[in-house]
């Protein structure tokens, strides 16, 4: 089955302790890319991908990194969160030349719901 | 710097009513555009795509694009209350990334 898959589901943490959450994807995609989801703010990019080793920042990159080593995955690092980070996150992958006429289409992981106290 | 807007809402219809959903973006020259129906704490997921000028219809949705006017706008026929969601509006900017940028999303509400 095609799909997006990321680790753990839910979090919570205290300010300042190093975590990773993890995004892997078994459709072969070019790109990858996070994001983060806030009440009234909408899904707001943070990093993306365009291939292994490719890493850009996106409009909210502060805080957070992020490595491509291989295709299939798409960590997200958050070296000393704080609580201004707890919000739903979502990864999500797409190829330029997906199957089914669907070019661009974006697939996203089922969520991380992280809270940092 | 490059904006995708929606109003927020609530849009509040009745069963079986037309929703109108709109948004419009800052680049003219944009080319890729998506809707994308969310329901509270799940993912996004695709309804529509859309790449040229003009109305793409999909079942009870139709994508409409006029590039000219910055404006894409989601059509749903026969609201049903499953049909309550929020929708997202996407686009993917010229010479930028391939990856979308993302409106805040409208909130429908289908009422019996």
């Amino acid at each position: 089955e095609a799909q997006v898959t990321q680790n753990p589901r839910y979090l919570i943490t205290v300010t300042g302790k190093k975590l990773t959450v993890t995004c892997s994807q078994n459709m072969n995609h070019e790109y990858m890319s996070w994001y983060r989801q806030d009440p009234g703010l909408g899904l707001r990019q943070i990093y993306y991908s365009m291939n292994v080793e490719v890493t850009d920042k996106g409009d909210v990159p502060e805080g957070y990194k992020v490595s491509r080593k291989e295709k299939r995955n798409f960590p997200l690092i958050l070296e000393s969160p704080s609580p201004n980070q707890t919000s739903l996150y979502f990864c999500a992958s797409s190829s330029p030349r997906a199957s089914g006429g669907r070019t661009d289409t974006q697939y996203f992981g089922p969520g991380t719901r992280l809270t940092v106290l | 710097q490059k904006e995708v807007e929606q109003n927020s809402g609530p849009l509040s219809v009745p069963e079986g009513a037309i929703a109108s959903l709109n948004c419009t973006y800052s680049d003219r020259v944009s080319q890729s555009f998506f809707w994308y129906r969310q329901y509270s704490g799940k993912s996004p997921e695709l309804i529509m795509s859309i790449y040229s000028n003009g109305d793409k219809e999909d079942g009870r949705f139709t994508a409409q694009l006029n590039k000219a006017s910055q404006y894409v706008s989601l059509l749903i026929r026969d609201s049903q209350p499953s049909d309550s969601a929020t929708y997202l509006c996407a686009v993917i900017f010229s010479g930028g990334s391939y990856i979308p940028t993302f409106g805040r999303g409208t909130s429908l509400i289908v009422h019996p």
